[in-house]
């Protein structure tokens, strides 16, 4: 069973630094894109990024609004994706979701909250 | 970027009707378009995906169409597991896009 798991989430102060992960299992995690996709409170989807697979150079790509300051990785061995967010702002509250997508997503995880105050 | 438009943004529905959803991109787009279903607290789901293909599991009651910068999503016979918020998603190019949402309620 194809099972994506994100953690990492919390209160953080505006400015501030956080990871979040993405554990993979069901899978062979190697093979596909992964993607990040946020909810802010209230509100609809908006694409984050993502990564492409090793095959393609684990090139990266992110939405204007958090290119220069979120940073997508990958640890194929361990099954993890990762978002790392950085001079984080209050704008950026919202549940943030891990998908295997590419095209089209199939899979998603349950999301982690990340809220931005002071 | 490309702007996906949805219509209407929300509806009321009986169980049985027959609902369409809309879906415009701001330029072709090719086939490139995904449909997905959110439950509140829940992550979305995929519905359709490359405009017509309905996902493994997706009660056929769903479907898709449209190519370029119009499309549909139909349910064909309402449920009322189906009473959700449904987005539309470009993956044509970057940045992927979605639509606004468009929240189905009970009559």
């Amino acid at each position: 069973e194809v099972q994506l798991v994100e953690s990492g989430g919390g209160l953080v102060q505006p400015g501030r630094s956080l990871r979040l992960s993405c554990t993979a299992s069901g899978f062979t995690f190697g093979d596909y894109v992964m993607s990040w996709i946020r909810q802010a409170p209230g509100k609809g989807l908006e694409w984050v990024g993502f990564i492409k697979t090793k095959p393609y150079g684990g090139t990266t790509e992110y939405a204007a609004s958090v290119k220069g300051r979120f940073t997508i990785s990958r640890d194929d061995s361990k099954s993890i994706a990762y978002l790392q967010m950085n001079s984080l702002k209050t704008e950026d509250t919202a549940v943030y979701y891990c998908a295997r997508a590419y095209d089209y997503g199939d899979y998603w995880g349950q999301g982690t909250l990340v809220t931005v105050s002071s | 970027d490309i702007q996906m438009t949805q219509s209407p943004s929300s509806l009321s529905a009986s169980v049985g009707d027959r609902v369409t959803i809309t879906c415009r991109a701001s330029q072709s787009i090719s086939s490139s378009l995904n449909w997905y279903q959110q439950k509140p607290g829940k992550a979305p789901k995929l519905l359709i995906y490359v405009a017509s293909f309905v996902q493994s599991g997706v009660p056929s009651r769903f479907s898709g169409s449209g190519s370029g910068t119009d499309f549909t999503l139909t349910i064909s016979s309402l449920q009322p597991e189906d009473f959700a918020t449904y987005y539309c998603q470009q993956s044509y190019n970057t940045p992927q896009t979605f639509g606004q949402g468009t929240k189905v309620e009970i009559k």
